[in-house]
């Protein structure tokens, strides 16, 4: 079954970007669209956008549309998603995912 | 964009069975997939059914889905309830490209 490691926790001033990663394994990587969904804390599931792994075609939701990049790098199988202009709102578990496998989350926390 | 609709919060008690709806708002619910994903506290989102009604390999048949177009909703049976099956859940389905989640609905096994 297919599996996503993502990159570590992080901690971010009001303002900054962050750039997060998903390594795909156990699968043929440019097979399947990868999206990223986030999680504040206490709420439920938000979707932001996916992207072809294939081709490299996005879609993003339109809350995130233009502050949201989500690219990849083919030969490294991993997904990357951008967020930048981040506030205290964007504080949230993000997690990748190919619908039937999820990586296991990497905690933003923007704070002052 | 559609909404899908879940009951906030279920109870019932060991070796039970329970149902948790997903109601769409508008457009048709047989028209897209519908998936279900199980979260425990502290623990990332694991899918226990896809496609409606398909089970990844690991999920018991405990877990069951299933779609109704006549009150256009889908729904997640589970059956011999156990401790563990307490958790929070989550419907999702799609308009051609972009994913809906349902608020989800907080099972509680008592």
């Amino acid at each position: 079954q297919a599996q996503f490691v993502q990159s570590g926790a992080e901690v971010k001033k009001p303002g900054a970007s962050v750039r997060l990663s998903c390594r795909a394994s156990k699968y043929t990587f440019t097979q399947y669209t990868i999206h990223w969904v986030r999680q504040a804390p206490g709420q439920g599931l938000e979707w932001m956008g996916w992207i072809n792994a294939g081709n490299g075609n996005t879609q993003y939701s339109q809350k995130f549309q233009g502050r949201v990049t989500i690219t990849r790098d083919t030969s490294a199988g991993t997904v990357y998603v951008d967020i930048g202009a981040l506030t205290s709102e964007d504080t949230a578990i993000y997690y990748c995912t190919r619908g039937v496998s999820w990586g296991q989350g990497t905690l933003v926390t923007v704070s002052s | 964009n559609f909404m899908l609709t879940q009951p906030h919060s279920v109870s019932e008690s060991p070796g039970k069975t329970v149902t948790i709806s997903c109601t769409r708002n508008s457009g048709s619910i047989a028209n897209n997939y519908v998936q279900w994903y199980q979260q425990r506290p502290g623990s990332a989102p694991i899918t226990v059914v896809y496609e409606d009604k398909q089970r990844p390999s690991g999920v018991p048949d405990r877990f069951s889905g299933s779609i109704d177009s006549s009150s256009n909703s889908a729904s997640l049976t589970i059956s011999g309830l156990k401790t563990e099956d307490e958790a929070d859940y989550y419907c999702q389905s799609y308009d051609n490209v972009n994913w809906v989640f349902g608020g989800g609905t907080k099972l509680t096994v008592l």
